[in-house]
């Protein structure tokens, strides 16, 4: 199994520009996950999925859009880049909620300048 | 914000115990709790999870006071692969959901 994998790992954006990172998981899980994670600062969760098709806020959600159309792929756009979404992405899956252990792809270091 | 407190870093020596204190006294009766480690430039990694009783497995032990408000990782025996961030969480409800409260964690350094 790959696991968690996301693609780009790096990509650098200028202001105003969107991008998609992508996220995909072989693991058959249902619960997908995003998070950002700033300089010496642990993670904050962006977007979440309980299921293909169902998505819902996290604590950061602005500035962010999610699908999930089926239970491998959990996208995250960003429409208009600014300088404060400079950070690093990470996407994560379980099985279940309450004590399943997450799994987490290697990150995407995003910088918008 | 995190419902944990962790000190900002520790230092342990190759080849010795360590052991990774984290304070949680607002934890609810049905919390677990949950130790990642982060790996530089890497993604969260699981460590362990308990809710009432000591915790082992291949990587570490957790140890949980008995009052359940405080709770300790142990590396039996640390080797410089071990260097990284260690998280100590709970969960919290975002949008009627249980979802996991990031701090900012431990970073633990290990000297040869």
């Amino acid at each position: 199994n790959a696991g968690v994998t996301q693609t780009p790992k790096f990509r650098i954006l200028k202001i105003g520009q969107s991008m998609t990172l992508q996220c995909t998981q072989d693991m058959n899980h249902n619960y997908m996950y995003w998070y950002r994670q700033d300089p010496g600062m642990g993670l904050k969760l962006i977007y979440y999925s309980v299921g293909a098709g169902i998505t819902d806020k996290g604590e950061v959600p602005n500035g962010y859009n999610v699908s999930r159309s089926t239970t491998e792929d959990f996208p995250l756009r960003l429409e208009l880049a600014a300088p404060s979404q400079t950070s690093v992405y990470f996407c994560a899956s379980s099985y279940g909620q309450g004590s399943s252990p997450l799994h987490f792809g290697n990150g995407t270091r995003l910088t918008v300048t | 914000d995190a419902k944990t407190t962790q000190p900002n870093s520790m230092e342990s020596n190759e080849e010795e115990p360590v052991h990774l204190p984290c304070n949680h006294s607002t934890i609810s009766g049905t919390d677990y709790i949950h130790w990642y480690r982060q790996l530089p430039s890497q993604g969260p990694e699981y460590v362990i999870h308990g809710l009432t009783s000591n915790v082992n497995n291949r990587m570490a032990s957790l140890a949980i006071a008995e009052d359940r408000k405080s709770s300790t990782l142990i590396l039996h025996r640390a080797t410089l692969r071990d260097a990284a961030v260690y998280y100590c969480i709970l969960r919290d409800v975002i949008n009627s959901n249980y979802q996991l409260i990031w701090g900012a964690g431990t970073k633990l350094i290990i000297k040869p």
